[in-house]
């Protein structure tokens, strides 16, 4: 299967600062790109879809002023965490969607904690 | 609208017992995927299957089939002969191509299962 590395797989910060994370497809091209944030024992939740080349398309009720998304290549979306607050402490998800196969690949995930 | 239910919230068998995961779900549209994903305490989302609207037929791959129903609008995933290894979040996902959500999934809600020794 298509392989999608997520960086870094764990980051602690402090109140105020800004986080960003990192989404890569190694073996393949991605022109779609999701972002996800999962509470424990919960589904996924979808924030935004990030289109190369374009603004990112975010769900209702997401910040786009707070979770910044660049997709500046056909392998690579971040997300960027803004003045992060403790609230913000998730487990974040990217996936890559290879146009060919219609299957999204995710990554390792990202836990951040916000102190 | 669609939907994806997941109606077992929490699954816990013992060992080399067989476990069927449900999973029921709703679109209008004819042309659509249905998908099960594995999530193990890692926490990465490890992709098992994808089965198109227009293939009902049944898959097995090793310990794992999968039942596909379009009357019943079923898409359940048996584990034959469990193991610890087998012990995760397993969520069942639907796509359809048409429209505006590309790529979008829609997941259910997550079916934990623990399988003891």
């Amino acid at each position: 299967g298509a392989v999608v590395s997520q960086h870094p797989s764990w980051v602690i910060c402090k109140s105020g600062t800004s986080v960003k994370i990192e989404c890569r497809s190694l073996d393949f091209q991605a022109t779609t790109m999701f972002w996800y944030r999962q509470f424990p024992k919960q589904s996924l939740m979808l924030m935004a879809t990030s289109n190369e080349g374009s603004k990112a398309t975010y769900e209702q009720g997401v910040e786009k002023d707070k979770f910044l998304i660049n997709h500046a290549s056909l392998t690579l979306s971040t997300l960027t965490v803004t003045s992060a607050h403790p609230e913000d402490s998730s487990f974040y998800i990217c996936s890559a969607f290879p146009l060919a196969k219609n299957i999204q690949y995710f990554g390792a995930g990202t836990r951040l904690s916000v102190l | 609208a669609q939907k994806v239910t997941q109606a077992q919230t929490e699954i816990s068998v013992v060992e080399k017992e067989d476990v069927t995961l449900d999973c029921v779900y709703e679109t209008r549209d004819t042309t659509y995927y249905l998908f099960w994903y594995k999530q193990p305490p890692s926490g990465e989302l490890v992709f098992l299957i994808r089965r198109n609207s227009f293939d009902e037929q049944n898959e097995i791959s090793g310990r794992y089939s999968w039942n596909f129903q379009k009357s019943t609008s079923s898409f359940n995933f048996t584990i034959t002969a469990s193991q610890v290894v087998d012990s995760a979040v397993y969520f069942c996902a639907l796509y359809s191509p048409g429209g505006t959500s590309y790529g979008k999934l829609t997941f259910g809600q997550g079916t934990i299962l623990t399988v003891h020794p």
